[in-house]
């Protein structure tokens, strides 16, 4: 079966800081990447996604991620933090008929 | 516009009481999917279903049912049997071929209490 890890289950970061969101997947095959959001008590969001082409792939929001496979990596990265990225943040990672999500970070942002 | 509805947002259940939570959607999805979320424990597979008529065990179905008589309902049946069930629940659907899914979209949620 097809997994991601996400290393740190909270970060914060000041606001205008760079965002760093880690997550590592495991796959014997070409993997389907995908970076949700959820602000409390809410559903899922569709941040972005990497399926196959090119390795950095952009979002919603100003987010960015880039599928790294020598390293299995699939990092989300946002230049300048914002108050409103305060959320929980999932890398996910698909296979036939199924979507695998991580546990889970929950972004802080502090003035 | 196109989307899931789940309903209600927020159930209270009494223990040894079976309840039913609801997901209808309008994309013209195949595929639907039920998770239970806890915190610090991400989504959880209950039940998901490629195709009306048909579904299959999640990696957490121990408690709940579920049905899929039409292509646009897949409810979720939470039965006396699933000894902790206070979560947050989340359905989801994505187009379902059959392959890889590309992308799922997700209902608002249900808070199931037990009280």
């Amino acid at each position: 079966a097809q997994s991601v890890t996400q290393l740190g289950s909270h970060v914060s970061v000041s606001e205008g800081a760079l965002v760093l969101l880690r997550c590592n997947y495991s796959s014997s095959v070409p993997p389907y990447l995908f970076w949700y959001v959820q602000y409390p008590n809410q559903g899922l969001q569709l941040l972005l996604k990497y399926t196959t082409g090119a390795t950095l792939v952009k979002g919603i929001n100003g987010f960015e991620a880039e599928f790294k496979k020598s390293e299995t990596s699939f990092h989300l990265t946002k230049p300048s933090a914002h108050m409103s990225d305060a959320a929980e943040y999932f890398c996910a990672v698909s296979e036939p008929r199924k979507t695998n999500f991580g546990k889970g970070t929950s972004l802080l942002v502090t003035p | 516009d196109g989307g899931i509805t789940q309903s209600p947002k927020y159930l209270f259940r009494k223990e040894g009481q079976n309840v039913t939570l609801s997901c209808e959607q309008n994309l013209n999805h195949d595929a639907m999917y039920w998770y239970r979320q806890d915190p610090g424990q991400g989504l959880r597979l209950i039940y998901y279903s490629q195709i009306v008529n048909d579904f299959q065990k999640g990696d957490i179905a121990e408690g709940y049912s579920v049905s899929r008589e039409k292509k646009e309902s897949f409810p979720l049946t939470v039965t006396s049997a699933q000894k902790n069930p206070t979560a947050f629940y989340l359905c989801a659907s994505s187009i379902g071929t059959g392959g890889v899914v590309t992308e799922a979209f997700f209902g608002q949620g249900t808070r199931l209490t037990v009280v």
